[in-house]
């Protein structure tokens, strides 16, 4: 397992559809988390998973948006009826857990989602 | 005003130039600090990542953290036309903690 990996790396939708993203964790970091970037500005949180559990949602994290992480392993992230101002990068990071190292993020390849 | 701001360049050096990326940031209780390299349409990768004050080497790179004046640094020693790229400087206040970024420094080492 060399790092974190994302399925699709792209995915084009038409407005109204819903799009599901996958994201593999590095072997055993149990904490997950979802960011989205747009062009031009830095990733954006979205939501964060400590094994099994959703711990955090941003207020970015419309009803719209919903993450699951069921055997804290392998998380997915779905949007229903997008809209193009979800058209963005959804990145995904792990991270170990643990006291004084384990802090850092290691970040996939992101899923680039382009709405029409 | 945001919590971390970072020019977003571009900064064009020649090769083997010293480069110095810079972020400063409002919320003191800060305390976990990280670069990343993020080329175009790619994920961000870890390049450097230090805790609390202080400095910290890797090869070519330095960072440093400044924590009385909210100041990171992060400086590429021999800059590499391969160093091309976009720098995000990222923090947080616990380990567990989503990172709070900044734009990205856009940086150009030419031949």
């Amino acid at each position: 397992d060399t790092g974190v990996s994302q399925n699709p790396r792209h995915k084009i939708t038409k407005r109204g559809q819903n799009v599901t993203f996958r994201c593999d964790p590095i072997s055993e970091h149990n904490r997950l988390y979802w960011y989205r970037q747009t062009l031009g500005q830095g990733p954006e949180f979205l939501t964060y998973f400590q094994n099994e559990a959703q711990l955090e949602k941003s207020r970015l994290l419309s009803d719209r948006f919903s993450a699951e992480r069921p055997k804290g392993s392998f998380s997915t992230l779905e949007i229903q009826r997008t809209e193009q101002g979800d058209s963005a990068m959804y990145l995904c990071a792990s991270s170990p857990s643990g006291t004084g190292s384990g802090y850092e993020q290691y970040f996939g390849p992101g899923t680039r989602l382009t709405v029409t | 005003q945001k919590e971390v701001e970072q020019d977003p360049g571009p900064l064009s050096v020649p090769e083997g130039a010293i480069v110095s990326l810079n972020c400063t940031y409002s919320n003191s209780a800060f305390q976990y600090f990280m670069w990343y390299r993020q080329y175009s349409r790619k994920g961000p990768e870890l390049l450097m990542y230090t805790y609390s004050s202080g400095n910290k080497e890797d090869g070519r790179f330095t960072a440093q953290v400044d924590k009385s004046s909210k100041y990171i640094s992060l400086f590429i020693r021999d800059s590499q036309p391969s160093d091309s790229a976009t720098y995000l400087c990222a923090m947080s206040a616990m380990s567990f903690q989503k990172l709070v970024f900044g734009t990205g420094t856009r940086l150009l080492v030419s031949p």
